[in-house]
């Protein structure tokens, strides 16, 4: 069964930079797949931040695109997020997921989710 | 504001069908065969209900049904239970630079 789990630091202060870790277990991520982070603001939707397929290439949302850096490390089976220059506007929590094969859109996968809030 | 409009809430009696609409551009929903539908409980991850306009994952009620119709997409849940009370979020494609869009997400209240 696949299984994601996210890890972060829960609370940061403005200004930082914030990372998040995705483990993935019953699956390899060297396997022909894409992953991605999406995060939801509380009591908010959801928004899409940026996609990486399992050989390194990458997408991501141009809104975000300056701020963030999503890698994948084969080795430990992870795919992690980097965001920078984080303020209030980024509390939220943050969700990595698997997507459908030959989909462009779809995450089939999810992990539980992290919050993380940004403050001093 | 979401790049993908959704109703904001949708109501119905057990038993009842329920529909709710997804509506985008020609280059999201109206351009491509890629739409998905999630479910979202209070506190838990959204799940994967129908991706690709029509299709569904294994293990999802056949209670769940996805279409479109030009730039408008649409979930179909039929015979309304309790437990289906929701948000709902849909998903597309897009062919400008944001790749994916979601929808505003749409409450569902089972009376």
């Amino acid at each position: 069964q696949v299984r994601l789990q996210e890890s972060g630091p829960g609370l940061v202060k403005p200004s930082e930079t914030l990372s998040l870790t995705c483990a993935v277990s019953g699956y390899s991520i060297s396997s022909d797949s894409h992953w991605g982070w999406i995060r939801q603001p509380p009591g908010k939707g959801l928004e899409w931040i940026a996609n990486i397929f399992h050989s390194g290439g990458t997408n991501y949302n141009p809104s975000l695109k300056s701020r963030v850096t999503i890698s994948i490390d084969t080795s430990k089976n992870q795919v992690s997020l980097k965001l920078i220059s984080v303020t209030a506007a980024d509390t939220a929590v943050y969700y990595c997921a698997r997507r459908v094969a030959y989909s462009l859109d779809a995450f089939d996968i999810w992990g539980p989710g992290t919050m993380v809030t940004v403050s001093s | 504001q979401s790049a993908l409009t959704q109703p904001a809430s949708v109501s119905g009696s057990p038993g009842q069908p329920i529909t709710i609409s997804c509506t985008g551009t020609r280059n999201d929903v109206g351009g491509y065969n890629y739409v998905s539908w999630y479910q979202q409980h209070p506190g838990k991850a959204p799940k994967l209900l129908i991706y690709d306009v029509t299709n569904r994952p294994s293990g999802v009620s056949n209670r769940f049904s996805g279409s479109k119709s030009g730039n408008t997409a649409s979930l179909t849940i039929s015979g309304l239970q309790a437990e289906d009370e929701a948000d709902y979020y849909c998903s597309s494609y897009t062919s400008t630079s944001t790749l994916v869009v979601f929808g505003g997400g749409t409450k569902l209240t089972v009376l």
